[in-house]
């Protein structure tokens, strides 16, 4: 059965400090693995993608890693901000013709001040 | 850019009642969605539309029927409402499902609760 699982499912940190943010997926065939990002109230956004091929991807202070030999990914936030307080989303590509989507049930942030 | 517009952004139904969920996008895609979310769920696909003129089911269809009104508007029908159907509704749109390099542009979604 396609599944993806993130962990932790909630995190509270200090602002300025990192995290990471951990998705394992058994999703086949592999087509690529996106990170959204949800605002409390608002509909995901994406943050990054994530083909096969492809490693290491930053998107300012955001960092997602791919290891598809294990089948896991990493979403690394760096300084914390107030702003980046949201759920995030792990999200692969099940299926390359129509575009399905296994969702990850998501790891909630709370930056605190 | 508006663009994904739901509409409305709450409703509150009685069991048996319904009604329409509405979704628009000015992005020109050719691809639309309709999922639900639940506490402690990933979000589900209800339906989709690949293109103007076509719509196919999800994972979870049941109680539910679809739209595709043009290329802009894809809408979601409860016909009889029940308590199981209580959710958070998201639209999303997307240039092609076909690749799935683009990513999927969600709303800000329907809160829809059943008594």
């Amino acid at each position: 059965k396609n599944q993806v699982e993130q962990s932790p499912q909630s995190l509270i940190i200090l602002e300025g400090k990192n995290c990471t943010l951990q998705c394992n997926y058994t999703v086949s065939p592999f087509s690529n693995l996106r990170w959204y990002k949800q605002d409390t109230g608002r509909g995901p956004v994406s943050l990054t993608i994530m083909t096969f091929s492809e490693n290491t991807k930053s998107n300012g202070r955001y960092t997602a890693t791919l290891d598809a030999d294990t089948k896991q990914s990493s979403l690394h936030i760096t300084a914390s901000q107030l702003s980046d307080s949201a759920s995030y989303i792990c999200v692969v590509s099940a299926d390359l013709l129509l575009g399905k989507l296994v969702f990850g049930t998501g790891t909630r942030l709370l930056v605190s001040p | 850019n508006a663009g994904v517009t739901q509409t409305p952004k709450f409703q509150v139904l009685k069991t048996g009642q319904s009604m329409t969920l509405q979704c628009a996008q000015d992005m020109n895609h050719n691809s639309m969605y309709w999922y639900r979310q639940d506490p402690g769920m990933g979000l589900r696909l209800i339906y989709y539309s690949a293109s103007e003129g076509t719509t196919d089911k999800g994972e979870v269809p049941n109680g539910y029927n679809v739209s595709r009104l043009n290329k802009r508007e894809f809408s979601l029908r409860l016909e009889s409402a029940a308590p199981s159907q209580t959710s958070v509704y998201f639209c999303a749109s997307n240039k092609s499902g076909r690749q799935p390099e683009q990513p999927q542009h969600f709303g800000d979604g329907t809160r829809l609760s059943i008594l």
